[in-house]
């Protein structure tokens, strides 16, 4: 079975910093999909990033970029120029891309919860 | 598009009772998805649907009931109520079409049981 695991539970930056967020996940798969979703405080799961596994090219958007390692089953998020706005609740998530797999699951890791400071 | 919808935001049961969280999607989204979010977890899936009339077992399925009688809803039953459901219970939905079936959530439904 797929597991995902996040082993930072919070973590803080300084405003207009960097950080990076981890993630590491174990398959047996060669295809699947990687999500970042994020949780503000609303409670609402934003999608962030995705990435699927077949690109070797990291997925990027806007001050949000991957660092994609497949061999290592690595799966890390950078927040470029943090804002207070990115505060919030970050799941990596594990979805297989098999058309057979009709058990359509994304595997959720526990949550990195990021800090802004201003 | 309202995208996902739940109601109700919030609500409190006595152990016992029992209620349906509702979820409405007017995207035309084949899947839809329960998930429970304890505090400090991450999400567990309770039940799925790949589409009208069909439903499969998540993770955590027990004290629960589902059904899928159009593509827009997929209610979630909840039976006997037990402290053990006091959680956030959001739905979900994609589409077969996207490529990686990305799913979009609803706000969310606070439920405490006492």
């Amino acid at each position: 079975a797929q597991t995902v695991t996040q082993s930072q539970p919070e973590m803080s930056v300084q405003e207009a910093e960097t950080v990076t967020l981890s993630c590491t996940y174990d398959t047996s798969e060669s295809d699947y999909y990687l999500f970042w979703y994020k949780q503000p405080p609303s409670r609402q799961m934003i999608l962030v990033i995705r990435q699927e596994a077949y690109k070797q090219q990291n997925a990027t958007e806007n001050r949000f970029s991957v660092n994609f390692q497949k061999a290592a089953k690595s799966f890390s998020l950078k927040i470029s120029d943090s804002q207070l706005g990115d505060a919030a609740m970050y799941f990596c998530a594990y979805r297989s891309a098999s058309r057979m797999n009709r058990d359509d699951k994304i595997i959720f890791g526990k949550g990195t919860r990021l800090h802004i400071l201003p | 598009n309202a995208g996902v919808t739940q109601t109700p935001k919030f609500r409190i049961l006595k152990i016992g009772q029992s209620m349906t969280l509702q979820c409405t999607q007017d995207m035309n989204h084949n899947y839809m998805y329960w998930y429970r979010q304890d505090p400090g977890m991450g999400l567990k899936l309770i039940y799925y649907s790949v589409g009208a009339g069909i439903t499969d077992k998540g993770e955590v399925p027990n004290g629960y009931n589902v059904s899928r009688s159009t593509t827009e809803d997929f209610p979630l039953r909840l039976e006997l109520a037990a402290p053990s459901q006091t959680s956030v219970y959001f739905c979900a939905s994609s589409y077969l079409g996207l490529a990686s079936h990305e799913q979009y959530f609803g706000p969310g439904t606070r439920l405490t049981v006492t």
